[in-house]
């Protein structure tokens, strides 16, 4: 049974801090990992993916991956309450781009 | 562009009744698609994945079924309903890249 874990928080950081939400994966042979958000009633969005060990970033998100230790990580730099949202860890399965999903860490930014 | 398209938004069923979900994408030829059902405080649970028209790959055996008459259309079906079949319904459609982009979902209530 291929497994995604996160901390389902939640996760609470203040105004303009960094969140660190962070992913482990069990498939060894999993090639690509992909962060959405979700807010509350509302449909995922994909913030990022990464594909190779080290640290991706794209504007205030930065992804960071470590395949040895099974690991993956967004950082959100300079958090703000519209950051608000669970964010849904996901890694690739390997067939028809099947994505096995997290159940969410829970983020709160507070005022 | 892409766009992806679900309905209704919305759903208020009687146990025992049928069930039909839509979703359509636009701006891409041959995806690959998929069916999520995310319950209630859980995570995303993945239903049915298609390859291509009359394509479809069961994950989990259930009441339920699905149906890709045509590219880029693909139906969640359920002859009756139960209770456990309440969540909200996501689709979702990738390409040869693995990333998945969802629709805006539908919320089902069974009573």
């Amino acid at each position: 049974q291929k497994e995604v874990e996160q901390n389902s928080g939640p996760l609470s950081v203040p105004e303009g801090a960094i969140a660190s939400l962070n992913c482990t994966y069990s498939d060894r042979g999993s090639q690509s990992f992909f962060w959405y958000r979700q807010y509350s009633g509302k449909s995922p969005e994909l913030i990022m993916f990464i594909y190779s060990n080290g640290d991706k970033e794209d504007g205030r998100f930065t992804a960071q991956l470590n395949k040895a230790s099974q690991y993956v990580s967004l950082l959100i730099r300079d958090s703000q309450p519209s950051d608000s949202a669970t964010y849904l860890c996901a890694v690739n399965s390997g067939t028809a781009s099947k994505l096995t999903f997290g159940t969410g860490t829970r983020l709160q930014v507070t005022l | 562009s892409q766009t992806i398209h679900q309905w209704p938004a919305t759903l208020v069923q009687p146990v025992g009744s049928p069930l039909s979900l839509e979703c359509t994408v636009e701006g891409t030829s041959n995806p690959n698609l998929y069916w999520y059902r995310q319950a209630a405080g859980r995570g995303l649970q993945l239903l049915f994945y298609s390859v291509g028209i009359g394509q479809i790959s069961s994950e989990v055996p259930q009441n339920l079924s699905a149906s890709r008459p045509q590219d880029r259309q693909f139906i969640l079906s359920s002859k009756k309903l139960l209770l456990s079949d309440s969540g909200f319904y996501l689709c979702a459609w990738s390409t040869s890249v693995d990333t998945q982009y969802f629709g805006p979902g539908t919320r089902l209530t069974v009573l």
